[in-house]
């Protein structure tokens, strides 16, 4: 198993561009889940998901999109990258509410 | 709402003593849980332990145990016979069981490090 994958690793974008960043899990985990990490800090919740096709805001849900159209894949879209959005992003899979999480090693996200 | 609070920003410990971390919660939901992570200075998160709200016994894992007080609204990590490779970030995280299930909260972490 790869467990939870994430790409890009880094990636360098100009304000106002928009990107996604991929994660995908072969645990059939049917929890997924996106947290920002900002330097010394805890992760912050952005989205996350109970289900192929059902999505839900975290605590920092403004300027990032999400769908769920496999159990496997959780794409993290943002619209128009700003500055703050300077962060590492993680990705995470679980079985349920009680399991715990699996992380992707995380994407280096640099906004200029 | 969820919250999770850890006073502790920075830790140390001698090598092979034992070390307890704190975390405090509070949530309006009747079942949830309770997780320690670790994550080391490479990045990424490891999973440490789990205690459910209605579990009666503490949780342990190893070295690792929860120190579980419902009443008042805590859920230590203690950490035994310390080893230099315990030097890391700590993570305290609460997720929803009914309402908003699966909706995960993290405190800011502990750093603690280990004195050899």
């Amino acid at each position: 198993n790869a467990g939870v994958t994430q790409t890009p690793k880094f990636q360098v974008l100009k304000t106002g561009q928009s990107m996604t960043l991929q994660c995908a899990q072969d645990m059939n985990h049917e929890y997924m889940s996106w947290y920002r990490q900002d330097p010394g800090m805890g992760l912050r919740l952005i989205h996350y998901s109970v289900g192929a096709g059902i999505t839900d805001q975290g605590e920092v849900p403004n300027g990032y999109n999400v769908s769920r159209s496999t159990t496997e894949d959780f794409p993290l879209r943002l619209l128009s990258a700003a500055p703050s959005q300077t962060s590492v992003y993680f990705c995470a899979s679980s079985y349920s509410a009680i399991n715990e999480q699996f992380f992707g090693p995380g994407t280096r996200l640099t906004v200029l | 709402a969820q919250k999770i609070t850890q006073t502790q920003p920075g830790m140390f410990v001698q090598e092979k003593e034992a070390v307890t971390l704190d975390c405090t919660y509070d949530t309006s939901d009747p079942s949830y849980g309770l997780f320690w992570y670790k994550q080391p200075s490479s990045g990424e998160m490891i999973f440490l332990i789990y205690q459910g709200s209605y579990d009666q016994q503490n949780a342990t894992e190893g070295r690792y145990s929860l120190n579980f007080q419902k009443a008042r609204k805590s859920a230590n990590l203690v950490i035994s016979a310390s080893q230099l490779g315990d030097s890391a970030m700590y993570f305290c995280a609460m997720r929803a069981m009914n309402t908003n299930a699966g909706k995960s909260t993290f405190g800011d972490g502990t750093t603690l490090t280990v004195k050899p």
